[in-house]
């Protein structure tokens, strides 16, 4: 079955470290996209790639990279910058827009991080 | 302030009975969708309208959306437990979604 699989599902952050979250799409799909959800919030755009070896920041970036080397990858990494990881973040993928509609986003079953 | 913002933020109803959910955006859009996430699971993609559509319907969902009022419903008939969930909309906003911080819908057998 096509999917978007994260990894882990519950993740550990000590102070000062860097900890990297991974998204895996068999969609096919050319975008994918980072967000941060916090509890009874809504979703925060972090990162989004339309396109292999491009990326453009999100609304809360900082504190926050990511790569997109293959099509199918598109792994977050929290760095010691960002202060308050502690969230439930969502990868999703979908097929590329137009200037004219957003397309229906698939995602994944999410990462809960930590600090410990 | 956020795109769309959906009301009531928690809504309790017994099973079989409808539940409807509003969403209010600030700014033009092309098109606008509604989400479901279940408890500590990511986003299922429920329905999308257009701005040029006025009613959409998709199995016991109905979704309605009026530009000049920037606003949507979303109309859940004859509900069932497995409906708890929350529900997000989301509004186009340049090349990104903007979602809202959601509906908890509470289905109580």
């Amino acid at each position: 079955d096509g999917g978007i699989t994260q990894s882990p599902k519950y993740l550990f952050r000590k102070e000062g470290q860097n900890v990297t979250l991974s998204c895996e799409q068999n969609l096919n799909h050319d975008a994918m996209y980072w967000y941060r959800q916090d509890p009874g919030q809504g979703l925060r755009l972090i990162y989004y790639s339309q396109i292999v070896n491009d990326f453009q920041k999100g609304d809360i970036a900082e504190g926050y990279s990511v790569s997109r080397e293959k099509k199918e990858s598109f792994p977050l990494t929290v760095t010691s910058a960002q202060k308050n990881p502690t969230a439930f973040y969502l990868c999703a993928s979908s097929t590329p827009g137009t200037r004219w509609e957003i397309q229906p986003q698939h995602f994944g079953d999410g990462t809960r991080l930590s600090i410990l | 302030s956020q795109q769309g913002e959906e009301d009531p933020q928690a809504l309790s109803i017994q099973e079989g009975e409808n539940a409807t959910m509003n969403c209010s955006y600030k700014t033009s859009i092309n098109n606008l969708q509604w989400y479901r996430q279940n408890s500590g699971r990511g986003l299922v993609h429920l329905i999308l309208i257009r701005s040029n559509e006025r009613e959409k319907h998709s199995g016991r969902l109905r979704v309605t959306l009026d530009t000049s009022k920037k606003s949507s419903s979303l109309l859940i008939t004859a509900s069932r437990a497995a409906d708890t969930a929350s529900y997000f909309c989301a509004t186009d906003a340049g090349q990104n979604f903007v979602f809202g911080p959601g509906t908890r819908l509470s289905v109580l057998p």
